[in-house]
């Protein structure tokens, strides 16, 4: 299976500032069809997950654009530009190149 | 809009069996995958199974195979969960989710949560 390590797996915030957390694959996510498939989701308190990111930097609608992703191969990273208080929550990475998809461990972020 | 509503969640003894649905609404159902997820009590999340459009197809988690089943009928336009001898760390919010890896198509019921315990 494929493990996916996110780091920091908490990571406080101040309001305005930015944040980043990265993610790293233990198998390169290049899919044969050419794709990366490297999703990023967000899960606030209480709430289902939603997912912000597909194929490593792709938004899904109506999602901020101050979210936004990069990377290739093995090393991802999400990017929040400047961080709002709606954007407490648990962030998760997650490969869908192969079964099984798995997710990182998680990353809770609170502001400070 | 995209409705999607588990049901079927409860507590159940170690051992014992429960059937999950999921009613799905908003999307044409019979041209998707469909998707199941848990996640366990302040824990993060586990893709559990995953069925093709015609059901033709299924996959499974390692720890869920042989005792979990996934299955639809398209003409209800439902996915289910048939867990059999569940075990205690089976315990979870089960989501019911409609998602697409290379569109921007992602969907997620409110969960349904099954309690494995004596």
């Amino acid at each position: 299976d494929v493990v996916m390590t996110q780091s920091p797996l908490s990571l406080p915030v101040t309001l305005g500032q930015p944040a980043s957390i990265s993610c790293r694959s233990s198998q390169s996510l290049v899919h044969s069809d050419g794709n990366t498939y490297l999703n990023w989701f967000q899960q606030r308190p209480g709430q289902s997950p939603r997912r912000l990111i597909y194929k490593v930097s792709d938004r899904d609608s109506g999602v901020p654009d101050r979210f936004s992703g990069s990377g290739s191969g093995t090393d991802f990273t999400l990017k929040i530009s400047r961080v709002e208080a709606e954007d407490v929550g648990v962030y998760y990475c997650m490969q869908a190149r192969q079964w099984p998809w798995t997710f990182g461990q998680g990353t809770k972020m609170e502001i400070k | 809009e995209v409705q999607l509503v588990e049901s079927g969640g409860g507590l159940v003894q170690p051992g014992g069996s429960l059937r999950l649905a999921c009613a799905a609404s908003g999307f044409i159902f019979s041209s998707n995958w469909m998707s199941w997820v848990r996640q366990a009590p302040g824990k993060g999340l586990e893709w559990v199974a995953n069925i093709k459009e015609d059901g033709g197809e299924m996959y499974y988690v390692d720890s869920v195979k042989g005792r979990f089943t996934i299955s639809r009928d398209n003409a209800k336009n439902s996915v289910y969960l048939q867990m059999n001898s569940l075990r205690g760390e089976d315990t979870a919010v089960y989501y019911c989710v409609f998602i697409a890896r290379g569109t921007d198509i992602d969907n997620w019921g409110r969960g349904t949560l099954v309690t494995v315990s004596s």
